[in-house]
């Protein structure tokens, strides 16, 4: 069974510039989550979607939006780039929206900005 | 205020001994509390899990004991490898969606 795959797995953007990322869950997940993983932050939540619809969304600008697609399929935007954008953009999935369903993470999204 | 806090930061254990890593939460709002282990340039992997009603939860040589009244947990490796050797992050999950808060992870270094 194929795990989580997010596209591209690394990118260089330049500041200004916008980026948008892709996540694919686990076949028959629902629910799909971003993080962003910084030296300096961590870990942070930044929203998740199920069935379409955002659920829960972190402490970051506006300028960070997502979707999500019928297919489950997640999307990631950010918008006029800074430096401090950088970072690894994982996704997570889940089988189910809430209760002790497991998230699988994938390999993430690589963020340079430059 | 969620937040989860996790120690140490770093820890160098000798290869066979148990490495023990610890969390503690500050919000109550919590269901589900995950361990992720990442190797450098991988995303992080579910390792165990425990629920809140549970005290403590073991899979081959990992182990999770859980304090609900002191609001904390720890992971311990027992009989701990080189190949161990990776960043653990301690997570808990927000009552109602998936939502993770996670601690500042702990670099373990098992030396052989």
């Amino acid at each position: 069974k194929a795990g989580v795959t997010q596209t591209p797995r690394y990118l260089i953007k330049t500041r200004g510039q916008q980026v948008t990322l892709s996540c694919s869950p686990i076949s028959g997940h629902r629910s799909v989550s971003w993080y962003q993983q910084t030296p300096g932050q961590g870990l942070q939540f930044l929203f998740e979607y199920f069935s379409e619809t955002q659920r829960n969304k972190g402490n970051f600008p506006g300028r960070f939006s997502g979707r999500q697609f019928s297919n489950s399929r997640s999307e990631m935007n950010v918008s006029t780039l800074e430096l401090g954008d950088s970072a690894l953009y994982l996704c997570a999935s889940s089988l189910v929206g809430t209760g002790t369903g497991e998230l699988f993470f994938g390999e993430g999204s690589r963020l340079t900005v430059l | 205020q969620q937040q989860v806090k996790q120690s140490p930061q770093s820890l160098i254990v000798q290869k066979g001994g148990i490495s023990i890593i610890n969390c503690a939460y500050e919000n109550t709002a919590f269901d589900y509390f995950p361990w992720y282990q990442q190797f450098p340039g991988k995303g992080p992997a579910l390792l165990i899990a425990i629920r809140p009603d549970v005290s403590e939860k073991k899979e081959g040589r990992f182990t999770i004991s859980f304090n609900k009244s002191a609001k904390q947990f720890s992971l311990h490796i027992m009989d701990s490898q080189p190949g161990d050797s990776a960043t653990y992050f301690c997570a808990a999950r927000v009552l109602y969606g998936n939502k993770l808060v996670f601690g500042a992870g702990t670099i373990l270094r098992v030396k052989s």
